[in-house]
Formats: C-alpha cells, sequence, structure tokens
C-alpha cells in the first residue's frame, strides 16, 4: 500500500523568500512517480512538478524544484522568489497502481505568503 | 488545448432531486477519473474511466452514477444524495499510464455541490 505524508499543515513565508514544503513516501512499487498539485481557493488543482523513481537529476519547473532523496523516501518541494500568488494548499500525490493510475494525495499543506 | 471543463461550477439540490454534473476534454486521453473533495481535506478517488469502460468504482453509494458517452465526455448522476455528499467534486484526464512512461493528471475547475 502506498503512503503520502505530509507533516505541516500550514507555512508562512515572507514574499520574495524560498520556502520547503516536506513530503515522505512509503510504497512497494520498484518504479512510481511524485507529483506536485497547487490548490488555490477557486479549487482548481494546478499541476507544478513530476519527479520520476529513476530519473537521474531533480525535477525543476520554473520557480518550482524538487529535491528528491530515494533513499529517504522524501520529494520536497522547493518554492524560489515567494509571490503573494503563491498562497494556496499544496499537495503531494503519488500515482496509484492499485486504483486504475488515479492520484493518492497527502493532506496537503497551506501555504500563506505575507508581503 | 490543455482544459478540462466542468459544469455547473455550483449546485445546490435537494435530497429527493436528480442531476448531473458533467466533464470534457478534448487533449484525447483515455482515462478520466472523478474525485470528492471535503472542505479541507485532499481529492479522494471516486470513480475510474479507462477507454470508456469504468475500471474503479471506490465503493462508491450507488446514488452517485458515473457515466461516460464517449472519449471526451464523463458524467455523474445524482439521486437522492444526502447533506454530508456536499462537497466539491473535481473530474481530471490523462493519457493512460504504461510503459510509455507517466503522465500528469489534468484538473476540471470542480463543481461545488451543496445538498439542502
Amino acid at each position: 500500500a502506498q503512503k503520502i505524508t505530509q507533516t505541516q499543515p500550514g507555512m508562512f513565508v515572507q514574499e520574495k523568500e524560498a520556502v520547503t514544503l516536506d513530503c515522505t513516501y512509503d510504497t512497494s512499487d520498484p518504479s512510481y512517480g511524485l507529483f506536485w498539485y497547487k490548490q488555490p481557493s477557486s479549487g482548481e488543482m494546478i499541476f507544478l512538478i513530476y519527479q520520476g523513481s529513476y530519473d537521474q537529476q531533480n525535477a525543476t519547473e520554473g520557480r518550482y524544484s524538487l529535491n528528491f532523496q530515494k533513499a529517504r523516501k522524501s520529494a520536497n518541494l522547493v518554492i524560489s522568489a515567494s509571490q503573494l500568488g503563491d498562497s494556496a494548499m499544496y499537495f503531494c500525490a503519488m500515482r496509484s497502481t492499485n486504483s486504475g493510475y488515479a492520484l493518492n494525495f497527502g493532506k496537503g499543506t497551506s501555504l500563506l505568503v505575507t508581503p | 488545448d490543455t482544459e478540462v471543463t466542468q459544469t455547473p461550477k455550483h449546485l445546490v439540490m435537494g435530497m429527493t432531486n436528480k442531476k448531473s454534473l458533467k466533464c470534457e476534454q478534448h487533449m484525447g486521453h483515455r482515462a478520466m477519473y472523478w474525485y470528492k473533495q471535503k472542505a479541507k481535506k485532499p481529492p479522494e478517488l471516486m470513480f475510474v474511466y479507462s477507454y470508456e469502460k469504468l475500471s474503479i468504482n471506490e465503493s462508491v453509494p450507488s446514488r452517485f452514477s458515473p457515466e461516460c458517452p464517449n472519449s471526451s465526455l464523463l458524467n455523474l448522476h445524482l439521486h437522492a444524495l444526502q447533506p454530508e455528499d456536499s462537497a466539491l467534486y473535481l473530474c481530471a484526464s490523462s493519457q493512460y499510464p504504461g510503459l510509455a512512461g507517466d503522465y500528469e493528471q489534468y484538473f476540471g475547475p470542480g463543481t461545488r455541490l451543496t445538498v439542502t
């Protein structure tokens, strides 16, 4: 069975600073992928970044990067140069091979960016 | 076009009503999903359609009835719902994962359902 753990219910960061959102996971699948999604108060889930378990390098997408440490089973999201519009809920997720490849989400971290 | 559309955006229905939620994508995705999300909780999977066939039903009560009329459309028919069914209902689609790689799911904006 898979498990995704996000231990930070809420985080604050000042505008223009960097912030790290934690995610640890557990799976018995030899090959897997990890996803990060952003959900603003409007409700839409916005895909941010993906890391495959066999990818040699950590994923990066603009201001988002993923600090992937396979041995520690962690996939932390780093947001650089935070902006006010980054205030949202952030979910770490893994594709579940037992559920039609649907996403299995962590509980999420609420990020508030302050001026 | 990487858009998944959902209608309506908001829905208020009584416990005896019958209503339907609609989801549409034109990305050629062959996997489509319904998730239910309660306030301050992560999305929870309800149904998976693969190549227009229902492949996963996560023990969802029969008052929720999914339908996939074609590869672009996904419906969720609602009947005799309970107040605890009030939630955000999210539709998503993706390429079907396989040996060729893994793919992100694209989500629609959701339907906020209130059952009175």
